[in-house]
């Protein structure tokens, strides 16, 4: 089955500065990969995902790139803020059998300090 | 339009108990998954689910766990008797279609606590 794996587990960065993001993906079938932003006793929340057939996308402050061959893709926020504090999870997702099995990486803890 | 709710949002059990997790999905969505979240850890798969049929319950324990989503109402994710290491929060997720890969909406999940 497919294995995401997330790095790093815990990121603190300055307020202003930028925070990234890196996983990687072991089935080459997967073509779909969300990102989500976890906030404390919440669920999580899509906030960015790419498909295989795109190299980079772009959302304001927030940008995910893929590397289909490496089978890495990343997570880059810019000019964080102290509300980018969050528990980001990337995934995996590929079509199984009729639908999208989707596997999450382990999660990143970002701190913004002020 | 409601985002997908779960109830209750915190649920304690003693040891061998029953627990009930609902999830209502998003009106029109009648794709439902489940997760499991451990303390400090990421979402693991649990079962798949469309109306009347359990499509994928490859993440789930094959004893004391089981998953519905009838015609009427909502998904339920049933644990029999209970153990500690049940303890965890649980996250539904909905979609309208898999096809395309549909974004997946989440609930605000429930922690039960196992006691």
């Amino acid at each position: 089955g497919e294995n995401v794996e997330q790095h790093p587990s815990t990121l603190s960065v300055q307020e202003g500065d930028s925070a990234v993001i890196k996983c990687t993906y072991s089935d080459s079938a997967s073509n779909y990969f969300p990102w989500y932003k976890q906030e404390l006793g919440k669920g999580p929340q899509l906030i960015i995902d790419i498909r295989s057939n795109v190299g980079e996308k772009k959302d304001q402050r927030i940008a995910v790139t893929l590397n289909k061959t490496a089978k890495h893709f990343s997570l880059h926020i810019t000019e964080t803020q102290p509300e980018d504090s969050a528990v980001y999870f990337c995934a995996a997702s590929r079509d199984s059998g009729g639908y999208q099995k989707v596997t999450f990486g382990t999660g990143t803890k970002l701190q913004v300090i002020p | 339009n409601a985002g997908v709710m779960q109830n209750p949002r915190h649920l304690v059990r003693r040891r061998g108990q029953e627990a009930r997790l609902r999830c209502s999905p998003m009106k029109g969505h009648s794709h439902v998954y489940w997760y499991r979240q451990l303390p400090e850890e990421g979402l693991k798969f649990m079962v798949y689910l469309q109306k009347e049929n359990i499509i994928d319950e490859s993440g789930m324990p094959k004893e004391r766990f089981s998953a519905e989503f009838p015609k009427e109402g909502p998904s339920i994710l049933r644990i029999q008797q209970v153990v500690r290491g049940d303890s965890a929060a649980y996250f539904c997720a909905s979609s309208l279609d898999y096809r395309g890969n549909t974004e997946a909406f989440f609930g605000q999940g429930t922690r039960l606590t196992v006691v």
